[in-house]
C-alpha cells in the first residue's frame, strides 16, 4: 500500500519566494496533519484536518502560513512570502480516525531550505 | 501542552538496556511512540491506551501509568538498529487526534 506521499522532497528557496508543498495521505484516512521539525523546536503541530476540515490550526506560525485540504486525497501547505527562519522539515501525516487512539503515518518529509 | 522526555540522550552498548521516560502535566488519554532515524521520517512503534496497560514487542516494550500521568519505554539488548531519536506523542483527550511530541530522546548504541 502506498503510504503519506509528499512533495517536494527538497526544496531551496530564496527569501520573498512563495512556497507550496503537498500531501497524499493515505487512501481511506480522515485525518491529516502537517509538522515542522527543527532541532530547535523538535516536533511541532501546525494544523491538522478531520474530513477536510480544519480542526487546530493553533500551531500556524502567522499569517504568511497557510493550509488547505480541498478533497480528501489532497492538502496543501503554503508560505508566502518566505523566510530563512522556516527552513525545516516538513511532514505530512495522516491517520484513520478512531475513538480509542489512532495510529499516525508520517510522509518521508520535505525539506524546506530558505536563503 | 508538550510532554517532557527524559533522558536527552543515552548512548548504550550492544546488549544493554535502556530506559525512556516520558511525562505529563495533564490528564492523558493515551501515548504514542516513534522512531525516527536520521533523515527519515518518525515510525510507529505502538500506541497506550489510558488503563495502565503494557505492550511490547520483540525487545521494546512500553508502559502507560496514568495516575502518574507518564509512560515508560523500555528498550532491552539493544542491537545497533535501535540507534535513533525516539519521541513520545501525547492525546489528551479522545476526540480530536490531536497529538502533541515531546522533543525526544537521542539513542545510540554502539558496537
Amino acid at each position: 500500500d502506498a503510504g503519506v506521499i509528499q512533495s517536494p522532497r527538497h526544496e531551496v528557496t530564496e527569501m520573498g519566494q512563495e512556497v507550496t508543498l503537498r500531501c497524499k495521505p493515505i487512501s481511506g484516512h480522515n485525518s491529516l496533519f502537517w509538522y515542522r521539525q527543527t532541532m530547535m523546536r523538535g516536533l511541532e503541530l501546525l494544523i491538522y484536518f478531520n474530513n477536510n476540515v480544519p480542526i487546530d490550526d493553533s500551531g500556524m506560525p502567522e499569517d504568511r502560513f497557510s493550509a488547505k485540504m480541498p478533497n480528501a486525497s489532497f492538502s496543501t501547505l503554503k508560505i508566502q512570502p518566505s523566510e530563512p527562519r522556516d527552513s525545516a522539515v516538513y511532514f505530512c501525516a495522516s491517520s484513520l480516525e478512531a475513538t480509542n487512539g489512532n495510529t499516525i503515518y508520517f510522509g518521508e518529509g520535505s525539506w524546506l531550505t530558505v536563503v | 501542552q508538550q510532554p517532557v522526555q527524559s533522558p536527552q540522550a543515552v548512548i548504550l552498548r550492544e546488549g544493554e538496556d535502556a530506559v525512556i521516560n516520558c511525562s505529563s502535566s495533564k490528564a492523558l488519554y493515551s501515548v504514542h511512540w516513534y522512531r525516527q532515524k536520521h533523515g527519515e521520517a518518525p515510525v510507529f512503534l505502538m500506541i497506550l491506551l489510558k488503563g495502565g496497560e503494557q505492550k511490547g514487542h520483540d525487545k521494546i516494550s512500553a508502559s502507560f501509568n496514568e495516575k502518574k500521568q507518564q509512560s515508560s519505554l523500555y528498550l532491552t539488548a539493544s542491537q545497533l538498529s535501535y540507534s535513533g531519536t525516539y519521541f513520545c506523542g501525547t492525546e489528551y483527550s479522545s476526540y480530536g487526534n490531536k497529538l502533541v511530541f515531546g522533543a525526544g530522546t537521542i539513542l545510540r548504541v554502539k558496537s
